[in-house]
């Protein structure tokens, strides 16, 4: 068990580009999520899947962003057109089963857009 | 709309003291967690809990849910350098069925002094 997995850990992009980051969640875990942490809050819920069915989105989750589980395993989160708003951490995390159970989060990935 | 309020968001203690960090979240919620973020680093989960009254305790940290207050405590008792961090509480929202996501806390910086 390598806990959850995020690539890149950093990216440094200019503004108007598109960028993809990719999530491995803990093996078997069938729940994942994707947050969004800027400097000094706390993480931004942006969208929840349960296997491969997308079950939630956030309004912060504008047209832009694209969110995918095609087999229930990992995950890509993709910003098309980044503006400077877009420069922040943007974690994943995942857990199995009921809701009580723990949610585990990956080292995230920093963005940064110039 | 859930909000999760904690207090302080920052705390300057010297080695050895006592001190609380309180958390309140203005819809019913009986699911709610808590995390230790260190500076660009990932989420760390310290405690789930998941029913009214209930404590946990690890080291020198207990957190406490009250959910008719809608209320949890984290209890640093003899506090040590090492435990210097952002604290977040984070309450589960919409965990009925198969959905659930954490809304967090702005966090509570803690600096522990000699």
């Amino acid at each position: 068990d390598t806990g959850v997995s995020q690539d890149p850990r950093h990216k440094i992009t200019k503004r108007g580009q598109n960028v993809t980051f990719r999530c491995d969640p803990i093996s078997e875990h069938n729940r994942l999520y994707w947050y969004r942490q800027t400097l000094g809050q706390g993480p931004e819920f942006l969208t929840y899947f349960q296997n491969e069915a997308q079950l939630e989105k956030s309004r912060l989750l504008s047209d832009r962003f694209s969110a995918e589980r095609p087999k229930g395993s990992f995950s890509t989160l993709e910003i098309q057109r980044t503006e400077q708003g877009d420069s922040a951490m943007y974690l994943c995390a995942s857990s199995f089963g009921g809701s009580g159970n723990t949610i585990y989060f990956g080292e995230g990935s920093w963005l940064t857009v110039v | 709309e859930l909000k999760v309020e904690q207090n302080p968001l920052f705390l300057s203690m010297q080695e050895g003291k006592n001190y609380t960090i309180y958390c309140n979240y203005s819809t019913t919620s009986d699911r709610l967690y808590w995390y230790r973020q260190d500076p660009g680093k990932s989420l760390e989960s310290l405690f789930v809990l998941l029913s009214n009254g209930a404590v946990k305790q690890e080291g020198r940290l207990m957190a406490s849910l009250d959910t008719k207050a809608r209320l949890s405590t984290l209890h640093i008792t003899a506090a040590v350098h090492d435990l210097s961090a952002t604290y977040f509480c984070a309450v589960l929202t919409n965990y009925g069925g198969s959905q659930g996501n954490l809304i967090f806390g702005k966090g509570t910086k803690l600096s522990v002094k000699p």
